[in-house]
């Protein structure tokens, strides 16, 4: 089957800093990829879509300066935390749409990247 | 309002039984897509089975089948003889057709621990 690789997979930074996490389609190409955020003990949260090309569109509430998206190739999204604070620990884990299948599509899931920001 | 609930968010089973993981939804579209997920501890997620709103049958993948009642908005999740690998997080997820920005939401999970 497909798949999406995503890197790093745990990264701990100090507060201010930014940490950039990529999420790549190894054997499709993905014009659509999405970014998600996981607290502890809850379910995954919508953060973005990624067009390839294009802006990103980001759900409410998600600030869009705090977390810069960036889909260049048809194989490679980025999600950039700037200027990280703890309160963005979390996890982040991306998925990628394998274009050309029906409604029953499934997405593909990165491994995901723990952020631990102190 | 809700689009996903699962009402149990933990549960046990003795291994080698079948248990039953509840999904409701709610939508008014006519064409949708329930998705059932798998996350292990390390995080990552894993897709188990996929029912469409026309299909006439159940889904079944393996040990796992889906428990489609469409009229009252359920889709459970049924894993046969568990095994001590079933423990994990299990999120039910559906896709509106006519949604095409937010792919899918997401239930807020079921933790099935699997006793020996």
């Amino acid at each position: 089957g497909a798949v999406v690789s995503q890197h790093p997979s745990r990264v701990i930074c100090k507060s201010g800093t930014s940490v950039k996490i990529e999420c790549r389609s190894l054997d499709f190409q993905a014009t659509t990829m999405f970014w998600y955020r996981q607290f502890p003990k809850q379910s995954l949260m919508l953060m973005a879509t990624s067009n390839e090309g294009s802006k990103a569109t980001y759900e409410q509430g998600v600030e869009k300066d705090k977390f810069l998206i960036n889909h260049a190739s048809l194989t490679l999204s980025t999600l950039t935390v700037t200027s990280a604070h703890p309160e963005d620990s979390s996890f982040y884990i991306c998925s990628a749409r394998e274009p050309g299948l029906a409604t029953n599509e499934k997405l593909f899931f990165g491994s995901g990247t723990q952020l631990s920001v102190l | 309002a809700q689009k996903i609930t699962q009402t149990q968010p933990g549960m046990f089973v003795q291994e080698k039984e079948a248990v039953t993981l509840d999904c409701t939804y709610d939508t008014s579209d006519p064409s949708y897509g329930l998705f059932w997920y798998k996350q292990p501890s390390s995080g990552e997620m894993i897709f188990l089975i996929y029912q469409g709103s026309y299909d006439q049958q159940n889904a079944t993948e393996g040990r796992y089948s889906l428990n489609f009642q469409k009229a009252r908005k359920s889709a459970n999740l049924v894993i046969s003889a568990s095994q001590l690998g079933d423990s994990a997080m299990y999120f039910c997820a559906m896709r509106e057709v006519n949604n095409a920005g937010n792919m899918l939401t997401f239930g807020g999970g079921t933790r099935l621990m699997v006793k020996p």
